[in-house]
């Protein structure tokens, strides 16, 4: 399976603190995406990261990739109670549809 | 612009019924993908569809069918409704689909249908 799984499950931090999450897949990608979903509700985008790009910057959020490994990070900075959400991590291989991690569950204290 | 609209929010369904889910993309966008949420799943691709045809399908049984109008709504069946079947069920759209050339594309969810069989 090219199912991707995200690193750790869950994650609590206080607020002001940095947030790391990883994501870790199988096969060879075109690009990998993170989003975010509020309890119950739907994923909303945050960042895509070709596979010929190293670094992406947006806002807070800085990702990074590493195909070698085939593993990527998502860094979530001066993290607010706001981003409390579950972070998912979606690979493409371009052919075919988005597989989905199994998510890293943050909770900011305030 | 509207965001993607699922319609109903929650349904609660029995054993043996089948239910019906609608999807509304953002306008103009072609592409409806389906996805099913479960805790133990996680999330699972069930189909694509990009004007009116199927484009691709995950490896779900043929209970689960779907089909796209000619303007990009979509709709989702599930026949002979199990337990097992039980999620949120999510509908994303984007404006050409995650086909080669076109995957650069972010997906843009609904707030999902919550399906309860009883």
């Amino acid at each position: 399976s090219q199912q991707g799984e995200e690193d750790p499950q869950a994650l609590s931090i206080q607020e002001g603190e940095n947030a790391t999450m990883n994501c870790s897949y199988k096969t060879s990608i075109n690009n990998l995406q993170w989003y975010r979903q509020n309890s119950g509700r739907g994923l909303v985008h945050l960042i895509l990261i070709r596979s010929n790009e190293r670094e992406k910057h947006s806002g807070r959020l800085r990702v990074t990739l590493d195909t070698s490994k085939k593993s990527s990070s998502l860094l979530i900075t001066a993290s607010r109670a706001a981003d409390t959400a579950s972070y998912f991590c979606a690979t493409s291989l371009g052919a075919n549809n988005l597989f989905f991690g199994t998510g890293t569950r943050l909770t900011v204290i305030p | 612009k509207a965001g993607v609209t699922q319609t109903p929010r929650y349904l609660i369904k029995t054993r043996g019924q089948q239910v019906t889910l609608s999807c509304s993309p953002i306008s103009g966008h072609r592409s409806v993908s389906w996805y099913q949420q479960t805790p133990g799943q996680g999330l699972q691709f069930l189909f694509e569809y990009f004007s009116e045809t199927q484009r691709n399908k995950g490896n779900f049984p043929g209970r689960f069918s779907g089909r796209q109008f000619s303007n990009s709504r979509s709709e989702m069946n599930v026949s002979t409704l199990e337990l097992g079947d039980s999620a949120l069920y999510l509908c994303a759209s984007s404006p050409m689909g995650q086909g080669a050339g076109s995957y650069n594309s972010p997906l843009h969810f609904g707030n999902g249908t919550r399906l309860t069989v009883t």
